[in-house]
C-alpha cells in the first residue's frame, strides 16, 4: 500500500524559505504525477503545484515567482521550497499523488506556521 | 482561475436523511470534477471522481452528478460517520481549484 510522508520544518520567521520533502514508500513512483496543496482557515484548500518524474513542473500562478519543486527518483520523494514566507503561507501542506484524474492519495499533513 | 462554488457551507441534519451538496463551476468543466470528504485531524479523501464515478471501496449511498458548471454530491441516507466536510474539486484546467468546503454536522 502507497504511503506518502511529509518531513521538514514547521516554524520559519517571515522571509525565510518553507522547505518539505514527501517521501513516497511501498508503490511505484515514476508512473505518476505528485503534487503539493495546502490548507489554511482564511484559504480552504489550495494546490500549490505538481511534479512528474522527469522533473516537468505545473505551478498555481499565484505562487508561481516563489516556488521551486523537484523529483528525487532514487529516493522516491520529492520536494517543495517556497520562498519569502509570510503569515499568510501559515497552513497544513500535503503531499499527495495525483492528478491524473484526481488525487488519489494523501499524506497526514504537516503544520508549517510562519510567525516572527 | 475557475472559482468553485459550493452551497451550502454547512448543514445540519439526522441520521437517514438523505443530503444534497451542491457545487457550481465559474465556467465549464465538463465532467472534471471530483468530491471528497475531509473528517477533522485528516486528510481529504476521494468520494467520487469525473462527476459520478464512485472510487473503490467508497459506500454506494454517495453518488454524484452534473454537468458544466452545476453539480452536486448526493448521500442517500446519512450515517454516523459521514460528520465532516466536503470539498469540490476541478481538474478541468490549472489551477486546479476547490470548492470552499460544506460541513455537514450530525
Amino acid at each position: 500500500q502507497v504511503q506518502l510522508l511529509e518531513r521538514g520544518a514547521g516554524l520559519l520567521k517571515p522571509s525565510e524559505t518553507l522547505s518539505l520533502i514527501c517521501g513516497v514508500y511501498g508503490g511505484s513512483f515514476s508512473a505518476y504525477y505528485w503534487s503539493w496543496i495546502r490548507q489554511s482557515p482564511g484559504k480552504g484548500l489550495e494546490w500549490i503545484g505538481t511534479i512528474i518524474h522527469g522533473g516537468t513542473t505545473n505551478y498555481n500562478p499565484s505562487l508561481m515567482s516563489r516556488l521551486i519543486m523537484s523529483v528525487d527518483t532514487t529516493n522516491n520523494q520529492f520536494s517543495l521550497n517556497l520562498t519569502s514566507v509570510t503569515a499568510s503561507d501559515t497552513a497544513v501542506y500535503y503531499c499527495a499523488r495525483g492528478p491524473l484524474r484526481f488525487f488519489d492519495i494523501w499524506g497526514q499533513g504537516a503544520l508549517v506556521s510562519v510567525s516572527s | 482561475d475557475i472559482q468553485m462554488t459550493q452551497s451550502p457551507s454547512s448543514l445540519s441534519a439526522s441520521v437517514g436523511d438523505r443530503v444534497t451538496i451542491t457545487c457550481r463551476a465559474s465556467q465549464s468543466i465538463s465532467r472534471f470534477l471530483n468530491w471528497y470528504q475531509q473528517i477533522p485531524g485528516k486528510a481529504p479523501k476521494v468520494l467520487i471522481y469525473a462527476t459520478s464515478n464512485l472510487e473503490s471501496g467508497v459506500p454506494p449511498r454517495f453518488s454524484g452528478s452534473g454537468s458544466g458548471t452545476d453539480f452536486a454530491l448526493t448521500i442517500s441516507s446519512l450515517q454516523p460517520e459521514d460528520f465532516a466536510t466536503y470539498y469540490c474539486q476541478q481538474t478541468y484546467s490549472i489551477p486546479w481549484t476547490f470548492g470552499q468546503g460544506t460541513k455537514v454536522e450530525i
